[in-house]
């Protein structure tokens, strides 16, 4: 059982390039998450989506674009990348909160480490 | 300005004993709060939780007590295990919106 599968699991980019992270997830959840974790900082979210088609922006959204065309799929854009985006990206996705249970546990994929030079 | 905040950055601990984690929150408005439990090259795995309805949840070797009045929360594991060897991350939510705070983790290392 895959759960959240993230590519790539690596990458090192030049400043100014692009690149788009790839994340999918097996469970038919509705709500995906981008998360960044930096050292001494935890994980801080990115961009949200709480169903396919739909987006909406985390704590630290800047030089991040996110698209979410199928429900199984939530993509993390860097446009221009800058050696400030250098940090392990994590995806996540969960059942609608609210459901029975309140909040709902998020599943987390293993990470993309990405470095900008 | 960090609203979760776990300040203690490692502990180490005999296998056996007892593990104490703590987390200190600011903001008033968090009403669930959560435990990740995260391995090297792994993502985070959800651990235990506690509404702030409560101010005890267990399960297992885990237990989560909550403070409201001091925000702050607490895991404990008892008896600690080398496998519990890990680093510890808190969260906190409110209205159910699922969008995560987290604290900047403990690394937790079980000697045998």
């Amino acid at each position: 059982n895959a759960g959240v599968t993230q590519t790539p699991k690596f990458r090192v980019l030049k400043t100014g390039q692009s690149m788009t992270l790839l994340c999918a997830q097996d469970m038919n959840h509705e709500y995906m998450y981008w998360y960044r974790q930096d050292p001494g900082m935890g994980l801080r979210l990115i961009h949200y989506s709480v169903g396919e088609g739909t987006t909406a922006k985390g704590e630290v959204p800047d030089g991040y674009n996110v698209s979410r065309l199928k429900k199984q799929n939530f993509l993390l854009g860097l446009e221009s990348a800058a050696p400030s985006q250098t940090s392990v990206y994590f995806c996540a996705s969960s059942l609608v909160p609210g459901q029975g249970a309140g909040n709902q546990p998020q599943h987390f994929g293993d990470g993309t480490r990405l470095s900008i030079l | 300005d960090q609203q979760v905040k776990q300040n203690s950055p490692s502990l180490s601990v005999q296998e056996g004993r007892i593990s104490i984690l703590n987390c200190d929150y600011t903001n008033s408005m968090f009403d669930y709060f959560l435990w990740y439990k995260k391995y090297p090259a792994e993502g985070p795995t959800f651990l235990i939780s506690i509404s702030s309805i409560k101010d005890k949840n267990e399960d297992g070797r885990f237990t989560v007590f909550l403070n409201k009045s001091a925000k702050h929360l607490s895991l404990h594991i008892v008896p600690s295990q080398p496998g519990d060897s890990a680093v510890y991350f808190c969260a906190a939510d409110q209205a159910a919106g699922n969008k995560l705070t987290f604290g900047g983790g403990t690394r937790v290392l079980v000697k045998p």
